[in-house]
């Protein structure tokens, strides 16, 4: 099943803009985590959402979580050359297993 | 900052031939997780440990995928007999415990010729 699905697939901005990126998934979590991936690396963990949270904040990420839409938001503030990368989000439900989405591509210009 | 590392960075195997790869999960955390990347694809779920045991596994994990922890520190995957399509990057995670942040180390890219 298609859980966690993020959009926009892509994103280009500038810096100093804001990017927001959206996810949405079909069944109920007990949280959703956020991630980073630079090209052909490894996944940074960025923020963990639980179910009966509804908004944190990690510098300049910001979160929210909707569960009666089932969907979540991770916003970049301020955005830097370095925050180019994909953004997943990943969902936890019942059990250990995290279920990802296939990614927004953020690409920031200088 | 303690994190989790993986070895090899890249494995390259003939088909049929076994493959371990191998992580250390951030010292305090007791679950341990393994998930796959195809080039271009979501990544995946393989199978979770605790307490010397799978806890879930994905359908994914087939008979041709095992994991120990050998020792205190170490936590393996093993592929048993490599097919083409198993060509990806493996990543290791763990956590402090059940639903928290699950931390992942840099992968391993797999190459099946």
């Amino acid at each position: 099943s298609q859980q966690g699905e993020e959009d926009p697939q892509a994103l280009s901005i500038q810096e100093g803009e804001n990017a927001t990126m959206n996810c949405s998934y079909k069944t109920s979590i007990n949280n959703l985590q956020w991630y980073r991936q630079n090209s052909g690396r490894g996944l940074v963990h960025l923020i963990l959402i639980r179910s009966n949270e509804r908004e944190k904040h990690s510098g300049r990420l910001r979160v929210t979580l909707d569960t009666s839409k089932k969907s979540s938001s991770l916003l970049i503030t301020a955005s830097r050359a370095a925050d180019t990368a994909s953004y997943f989000c990943a969902t936890n439900q019942a059990g250990t297993a995290l279920i990802f989405g296939k990614g927004t591509t953020l690409s920031v210009s200088s | 900052e303690p994190e989790v590392t993986q070895t090899p960075s890249h494995q390259v195997t003939q088909m049929g031939q076994e493959v371990i790869l191998r992580c250390v999960p951030i010292s305090n955390h007791l679950y341990f997780y393994w998930y796959r990347q195809i080039l271009g694809q979501k990544v995946e779920f393989l199978v979770s440990f605790y307490n010397n045991e799978i806890s879930e596994k994905s359908e994914i994990f087939d008979d041709q995928f095992s994991v120990e922890r050998p020792d205190g520190s170490n936590f393996t995957l093993k592929i048993r007999s490599t097919k083409l399509e198993d060509s990806a990057m493996y990543f290791c995670a763990s956590s402090e415990a059940l639903g928290n942040e699950q931390f992942f180390g840099p992968g391993t890219r797999l190459t099946v010729l």
